[in-house]
């Protein structure tokens, strides 16, 4: 079964408010990613955050590895945020990412 | 910054037809990758190598091969396409000691 899920699915902000987007594993994990899907399609990677918590700018991501969940924090957001957030988890081998389904985010003036 | 390219960024295909998907990267990286993007499932990984002339299966390589002739260059082949292989295809590549993935812009397959 699917072993990264993400919430929720979709989401849609007034700008300038907060959005708390959530990445659950089934298995053991080396390390989890966050990335960001332009709505034209194209992929950016935005953290690379084993444990603990990472920020850059408006963006802090949290992964507890004894509860199998990670998460990203969106702060006063922009319209520019909009599109689709992906986490990607590695399993211990540490060869490949398995992604979860996504949360597409839409935010609205 | 890391550079993956992928070719073509389109295609349209018959059923039955051959398809090859190219994807070349020019940051010397060891791993590369081949997903399938669809609605409602994310990507998913289909054939990976971390080395030349060596190819791995990933969650859903049937009906598809991989080549990886050069570090550099990465092909995936549908031999016989069929209608549930259209999608969008990304290419990416990782450095052996590194953890961030590069994407190529994805090729957008459509089989009919």
């Amino acid at each position: 079964g699917q072993q990264v899920q993400q919430s929720p699915a979709s989401l849609v902000l007034q700008e300038g408010e907060n959005a708390e987007l959530q990445c659950n594993f089934s298995t053991s994990l080396n390390s989890m990613q966050w990335f960001y899907q332009r709505p034209e399609g194209s992929l950016v990677s935005l953290f690379y955050n084993p444990s603990g918590t990472k920020q850059s700018g408006r963006l802090t991501s949290t992964t507890v590895i004894k509860e199998r969940r990670s998460s990203l924090h969106i702060s006063s957001s922009q319209i520019t945020d909009s599109g689709t957030y992906l986490c990607a988890m590695e399993r211990n081998s540490g060869t490949y990412q398995r992604f979860g389904t996504g949360t597409k985010l839409q935010v609205v003036p | 910054e890391a550079a993956v390219t992928q070719s073509p960024r389109s295609k349209v295909a018959v059923t039955g037809g051959k398809v090859t998907l190219s994807c070349h990267q020019t940051n010397n990286h060891d791993y590369m990758y081949w997903y399938r993007q669809d609605t409602g499932h994310g990507l998913r990984l289909i054939h990976y190598s971390y080395v030349a002339d060596s190819t791995e299966k990933g969650d859903i390589p049937d009906g598809y091969k991989a080549s990886r002739p050069s570090q550099e260059n990465f092909s995936l082949i549908l031999e016989l396409a069929s209608l549930s292989q259209t999608a969008v295809y990304f290419c990416a590549s990782r450095g052996l000691s590194q953890n961030t993935l590069y994407f190529g812009a994805g090729t957008r397959l459509s089989v009919l």
